[in-house]
């Protein structure tokens, strides 16, 4: 069976710093990554996807990137956290067929709750 | 313009009754996915149902059932007898190019549904 891991779990950092969050898949190959991040009270807004390894599309600009290191390795960074990157970060994978055919169902890990003060 | 419309803020039902979750969404694709999430209050998403758009019958997942109409665009999600533990927020999402390369969802602001003893 296939699981999703993030850490940490939760993180408190202070405007201006570093941040990195990770994601990885157990389970499955060459899965699609997802990073959303999740306002207070809010929907989830997608800000990174990757279809293989190298290979991010960024869906909203900002201060935020993503790299995929390794097949079912997915990392958000950011060099300089700003007040406004406090959010719930979830990362997700979906399977895909061999066809390249992606099945769209999305599984979440349990994310990363971040606070910047 | 919003894609996924979800125009219940709060719910409540009684524990052991019915209850149905309104979602109605927007696209001009004809190949597209249906899905609803469950996030209670850990913070996790959880996967609960999905639609395909060529789909003839209506999805069913245990006690969740998905009442699609696809000429009023609207999927909603059906809990039967609800229990205690189904308290939480409900997100609706959709897929356009559905089956393509990327599969990236598009949530609803969410139904929070508590349910009562």
């Amino acid at each position: 069976s296939q699981t999703i891991h993030q850490w940490p779990a939760t993180l408190v950092q202070p405007v201006g710093s570093p941040l990195s969050l990770e994601c990885t898949v157990e389970g499955t190959s060459n899965p699609n990554l997802y990073w959303y991040r999740q306002a207070a009270g809010r929907g989830l807004q997608l800000l990174f996807y990757s279809v293989g390894i190298g290979q991010i599309s960024s869906e909203v600009p900002q201060n935020l990137s993503a790299s995929r290191p390794q097949d079912r390795q997915f990392i958000l960074s950011s060099k300089k956290l700003l007040l406004s990157d406090s959010g719930f970060y979830l990362c997700a994978w979906s399977r895909v067929e061999t066809s390249g055919r992606n099945t769209d169902t999305q599984y979440f890990g349990p994310g990363t709750r971040l606070t910047v003060l | 313009a919003q894609k996924i419309t979800q125009t219940q803020p709060g719910m409540f039902v009684q524990e052991k009754e019915a209850v149905t979750l309104d979602c109605t969404y927007d696209t001009s694709d004809q190949s597209y996915g249906l899905f609803w999430y469950k996030q209670p209050s850990s913070g996790e998403m959880i996967f609960l149902i999905y639609q395909g758009s060529y789909d003839e019958q209506n999805a069913t997942e245990g006690r969740y059932s998905l009442n699609f109409q696809k000429a009023r665009k609207s999927a909603n999600l059906v809990i039967s007898a609800s229990q205690l533990g189904d308290s939480a927020m409900y997100f609706c999402a959709m897929s356009e190019n559905y089956g393509g390369s990327q599969g990236n969802l598009i949530f609803g602001k969410g139904t929070k549904l508590s349910v009562k003893p």
